[in-house]
């Protein structure tokens, strides 16, 4: 079973709607979580950190869910813009070395 | 304020030939890693180092080597270019502590023919 887990989708919704995505990891050491962007062919770009008690930036939620070991993003209100791969990052104590999930594609079509 | 810097953002190599992606951060970051990313792939790990004069193996280590001569600085070598190294090479730093987000070069990409 990978470290960190993502359906690869694609998502494929419209303008205007509300999407989620799950990311589950399997190691319980994991201590952060993050939400990372990746436009085509460019760099991942961090979008929002997981905090245990969720968190809230505009249009984007972020979740955390220690008990069953998923972490979860919620986009409201989609834009063409907001389509992208979205990446699950987890650090886990004691080790250098993010784990990157495969992304989860989203498709925002007019 | 640069951020993490990749050179060459583009290079062809004749099968065989050799060459050395450098990295550059200006953020004071203990930790860099290089990484591949090929389409359905993901990112997989080549190598990475935890400070000044440090380097270990990743996921994908073998064809590679590195170096970290320079807090600032992680070299990736390619001593003998392979097609199967094709790819887009990125560069990431990170502060020291779990709850650290990494930060990306804006990626080499390498065809090798």
């Amino acid at each position: 079973r990978k470290e960190v887990e993502q359906d690869p989708g694609p998502f494929n919704v419209p303008e205007g709607a509300t999407v989620a995505f799950n990311c589950t990891y399997s190691n319980s050491a994991s201590q952060s979580f993050f939400w990372y962007r990746q436009d085509c062919r460019k760099e991942p770009k961090l979008l929002m950190s997981v905090y245990s008690s969720g968190n809230e930036d505009g249009r984007f939620t972020a979740q955390l869910n220690r008990a069953s070991q998923y972490i979860s993003l919620l986009i409201r209100d989609s834009k063409l813009s907001d389509s992208a791969t979205y990446l699950c990052v987890v650090n886990r104590g004691g080790s250098y070395i993010p784990t990157f999930g495969r992304g989860t594609s989203l498709i925002v079509h007019p | 304020n640069a951020g993490v810097t990749q050179t060459p953002k583009f290079r062809v190599l004749k099968t065989g030939q050799s060459m050395t992606l450098l990295c550059a951060q200006d953020m004071n970051h203990e930790y860099m890693y290089w990484y591949r990313q090929d389409p359905g792939m993901g990112l997989r790990l080549i190598h990475y180092s935890v400070g000044e004069g440090t380097t270990a193996k990743g996921e994908v280590p073998d064809g590679y080597n590195v170096s970290r001569l320079k807090k600032q600085n992680f070299l990736l070598g390619l001593e003998s270019a392979a097609p199967s190294q094709t790819s887009v090479y990125f560069c990431a730093s990170r502060m020291t502590g779990y709850a650290t987000e990494a930060f990306f070069g804006q990626g080499t990409r390498l065809t090798v023919v």
